[in-house]
């Protein structure tokens, strides 16, 4: 199955930043079929990207999504409030489908 | 997007089984494919298995090939996910969740069940 690392663990920064969060898979994923997840305590998971870069509905322009084949990116152009939380990514392109570890941001 | 209510906590002995449902509105339940998602405490995120009420058809992990079953009732519009031979390591929130196939991104998530397993 397809490992995915995400890097860092954990990203300490202050609202209005902008974010970088990594997803880095051990092989290519098929169609760039890479999804991203927000989750938040006591919530469940919010679909944010699918396709390694479409939005999901809703989501604000203010995430978006980018690479290919083993290497993939989530931004968060200027950080909100409501932002701060854990977000996973998810290959599948390949079953089983697989989640990466997470990223927790957390206020500075 | 469906709305899924799962059903509440549940503690069980070692060895045994547990039954988590999941009943979808707001969506046409036979278009979508449902599948489980776990969380054990510390731990990633895990897809278990899914089905696809539409042609009747289920798939696994392998890792848990065997001891979990994934059943949709369409007459009511919930899923049931069922997992056997309980151990401490299976004690995790399960999600119960929605997208074109099992092989895919999930666009709906159930609020989450805390499965604890525990003499």
């Amino acid at each position: 199955e397809i490992v995915l690392t995400q890097s860092p663990g954990t990203l300490s920064l202050s609202p209005g930043k902008r974010v970088t969060l990594s997803c880095r898979a051990n092989q290519s994923i098929s169609s760039n079929y890479l999804a991203w997840y927000q989750h938040k305590v006591g919530q469940a998971p919010r679909l944010l990207i699918f396709g390694a870069s479409t939005r999901a509905t809703g989501i604000p322009d203010r995430f978006s999504g980018s690479g290919s084949g083993t290497d993939f990116t989530l931004t968060i152009s200027r950080l909100e409030p409501e932002d701060f939380a854990v977000y996973y990514c998810q290959q599948y392109g390949s079953s089983p489908a697989t989640f990466g570890g997470g990223t927790k941001v957390e206020i500075k | 997007q469906v709305q899924l209510v799962q059903s509440g906590a549940e503690v069980k002995k070692p060895g045994s089984s547990v039954k988590v449902s999941c009943k979808a509105s707001g969506g046409t339940f036979s278009t979508y494919a449902v599948s489980w998602v776990r969380q054990a405490p510390g731990q990633r995120l895990e897809w278990m298995g899914g089905a696809i009420p539409m042609f009747g058809t289920t798939n696994y992990s392998q890792k848990f090939q065997g001891r979990v079953t994934v059943v949709v009732d369409e007459s009511t519009s919930t899923a049931y996910m069922d997992l056997r031979s309980l151990t401490p390591d299976d004690t995790a929130v399960y999600y119960c969740v929605f997208g074109a196939l099992p092989l895919h991104y999930f666009d709906s998530w159930g609020q989450g069940t805390l499965v604890t397993v525990s003499s």
